[in-house]
């Protein structure tokens, strides 16, 4: 498998525009999760999915984040307008769910998206 | 609240043995990951545990206490290569999401 797959990895946009980060998962995985790294802030989680369902969005910053998983292959961040502050790493992961037996599913990361907002 | 309290940095030699903590205060408790992530890479999957003890694979070992609410992760006979950020992840039992610690650079010096 590919692993999960990001585009692009590297954005760079002004202030006040639309951005738009997609994520591919591994097959099979029921579970995707958006997630924001920082230097100030670490990693925090955005929202998460289970089949394509957003479960818990309470880690989206405000309403210009949005996210869309219209089938089990593919997601969307879109962050509109942009603002510098949203400067980050976004990453895509993915896991397989529920856990099962002795054995635990971790999340898998994609490469991360690296958004500079000017 | 949750709450996962790691280092901000350690440094060790080449060849040494260096242990980094974790400490939590979360509302359930379903397992603790660590997870390393090289600067400029994802975070990649290191070790899991969910009953108390020390579980090894290879050179890194991750030891849990659920009454203390305490981990650490011990990585033995240092290479240059392990020179990179360690994350400490609960998962809650409420949920399939991880909460993270903030994340232990570790500097490798020659």
């Amino acid at each position: 498998d590919a692993g999960v797959i990001q585009s692009p990895r590297h954005e760079v946009t002004e202030m006040g525009q639309e951005v738009t980060l997609r994520c591919k998962p591994i097959s099979g995985h029921d579970y995707l999760f958006w997630y924001r790294q920082t230097m100030m802030r670490g990693l925090e989680l955005l929202i998460y999915f289970n089949n394509n369902v957003p479960i818990d969005d309470s880690g989206m910053p405000e309403d210009r984040f949005s996210a869309k998983m219209p089938n089990a292959s593919f997601s969307t961040l879109k962050i509109q307008p942009s603002e510098p502050r949203d400067s980050a790493v976004y990453f895509c992961a993915s896991r397989r769910g529920p856990f099962i037996g002795q054995g635990v599913d971790e999340q898998y990361f994609g490469p991360g998206t690296r958004l500079t907002v000017t | 609240g949750q709450n996962i309290d790691q280092p901000t940095e350690m440094t060790a030699t080449e060849g040494a043995i260096v242990q980094i903590n974790c400490t939590y205060q979360t509302s359930g408790f379903n397992g603790l990951f660590w997870y390393q992530q090289h600067a400029g890479e994802a975070p990649t999957f290191l070790s899991y545990n969910v009953l108390d003890g020390l579980e090894e694979k290879g050179r890194f070992s991750s030891f849990l206490s659920r009454s203390k609410g305490y981990s650490y992760l011990l990585l033995k006979e240092l290479q240059m290569k392990d020179s990179a950020s360690y994350l400490c992840a609960v998962w809650l039992d409420s949920n399939y999401q991880l909460i993270w610690g903030a994340g232990t650079k570790l500097i490798i010096k020659p």
